[in-house]
């Protein structure tokens, strides 16, 4: 079946500390889209992707990077530079990404030591 | 800017009971409106959608929600709820500049749904 897949599910990191979170979708859509979801704000979006090698900050692209080297997987490093990195993190696609609906994966949970 | 507002953070029906979620938005023409549902700790799942015509539109789980252009709304309705329905529910506004899709969704804060039995 397709889908999407966020890894790990869980994700620990020690202040100081970059690490990156896995997004891989098979569903052959064409755009890729972070969000950081903190209880009571809903979900913010980070970094969105429309194809391959190019992407666009969302709301809250400070202490983040993403890369988009292939059409299946849409990466997102948090950096030392994000301050609060402490949430969950959500990983959505689309067909395209004008007015259609947005598939989401399980969601990573990062937490700092 | 463009804002999606959704007026009560934690709602409690008893089984059985309707439902009614409430969804206000602030864009001037027609926007693409969607709600979502999310169970403790996994990803969204798409209810339903409008993008134009009938504005009454039936989605998935017996879910349906009606689009009212006077009062900027998009509220979600269930005729008889089940103790599964308790989740929380976003809905969402399709980002528009210049009449125009950005590609991207603003989302609601969310409601939680808690179902007495």
């Amino acid at each position: 079946d397709g889908g999407i897949t966020q890894s790990p599910k869980y994700l620990f990191r020690k202040e100081g500390q970059n690490v990156t979170l896995s997004c891989e979708q098979n569903l052959n859509h064409d755009a890729m889209y972070w969000y950081r979801q903190d209880p009571g704000q809903g979900l913010r979006l980070i970094y969105y992707s429309q194809i391959v090698n190019d992407f666009q900050k969302g709301d809250i692209a400070e202490g983040y990077s993403v890369s988009r080297e292939k059409k299946e997987s849409f990466p997102l490093t948090v950096t030392s530079a994000q301050k609060n990195p402490t949430a969950f993190y959500l990983c959505a696609s689309s067909l395209e990404t004008a007015n259609q609906p947005q598939h989401f994966g399980d969601g990573t949970r990062l937490s700092i030591l | 800017a463009q804002s999606v507002t959704q007026p009560d953070i934690h709602i409690t029906v008893s089984e059985g009971a309707s439902l009614e979620l409430r969804c206000n938005y602030s864009y001037g023409a027609t926007p693409y409106l969607f709600w979502y549902v999310q169970s403790p700790g996994q990803g969204l799942q798409l209810l339903l959608k409008y993008f134009s015509g009938d504005t009454l539109v039936q989605g998935i789980k017996g879910f349906e929600a009606e689009f009212k252009r006077s009062q900027s709304s998009f509220n979600l309705r269930k005729p008889s709820v089940h103790w599964s329905d308790a989740a929380e529910y976003f809905c969402a506004v399709d980002r528009m500049n210049y009449g125009g899709s950005q590609g991207n969704l603003i989302f609601g804060k969310g409601t939680k749904l808690s179902v007495k039995p």
